[in-house]
């Protein structure tokens, strides 16, 4: 069976200093792992996905994630927050490299961006 | 733009009405839909899975009859809340996975919200 953790559920952060959101994950297999944004009122989107190629992962709008299959982690990353960046983000895990047919989702991080 | 809708956006119905919520691929032919619930606060849960043209697979603890899917094209799944109660008020998201511009892909809906009084 596959799980995920999102180890915090609210992060604060000041604008223009780093993120940090953290994530790990439990899986039978080789994983594929994926992180969406929801903002409010709107639908969940794709900020980036790892599916067992490079380890680090580029993403869209600066954001990264690093895969360390010893730590068993994916934290999601960016250097400088911006206020647009404030919202829900899920850490997802599917267990069928390629497709994800099957989408385990964490409980969530609220991101707040303060001035 | 959005790849997948859903319709309607926000529905309040009374209790014991049954309520249908549409998912719609746009640009692409989704050979699978998923739904998803999700409480406030709380994370996506998945209710069941949908192929084209066949029954859908239910997650355990889902009951089937109360939440009736219908998968009848490659674009358009719909969700039948049915004798809704105040129990069933949630934030529902469709998600549809097909080919797209070459690539096997998965979108999300916008998201329904359920309020029954």
């Amino acid at each position: 069976a596959q799980s995920v953790t999102q180890l915090d559920s609210h992060v604060s952060v000041s604008e223009g200093t780093p993120v940090l959101l953290r994530c790990n994950y439990s899986s039978s297999y080789s994983p594929s792992l994926f992180w969406y944004v929801q903002h409010p009122n709107k639908g969940l989107q794709l900020l980036l996905k790892y599916t067992s190629a490079a380890t680090l992962v580029k993403g869209i709008n600066g954001f990264e994630a690093e895969f360390k299959k010893s730590e068993t982690s994916f934290h999601l990353t960016k250097p400088s927050a911006h206020m647009s960046d404030a919202a829900e983000y899920f850490c997802v895990v599917s267990e069928q490299a390629g497709t994800a047919s099957k989408l385990t989702f964490g409980t969530g991080t609220r991101l707040q961006v303060t001035l | 733009g959005a790849v997948v809708s859903q319709h309607p956006s926000w529905v309040i119905c009374k209790s014991g009405t049954s309520v249908k919520i549409e998912c719609r691929s746009l640009d692409f032919q989704a050979t699978t839909m998923f739904w998803y619930r999700q409480f406030p606060k709380q994370s996506l849960m998945l209710m069941a899975t949908s192929n084209e043209g066949s029954k859908a697979t239910y997650e355990q603890g889902v009951e089937k009859d109360k939440f009736l899917i219908n998968h009848a094209s490659l674009t358009l799944s719909t969700l039948t809340v049915t004798s809704a109660h105040p129990e069933d008020s949630s934030f529902y998201i469709c998600s549809a996975r097909g080919s797209r511009e070459g690539r096997e892909t998965q979108y999300f809906g916008p998201g329904t919200r359920l309020l029954v009084l």
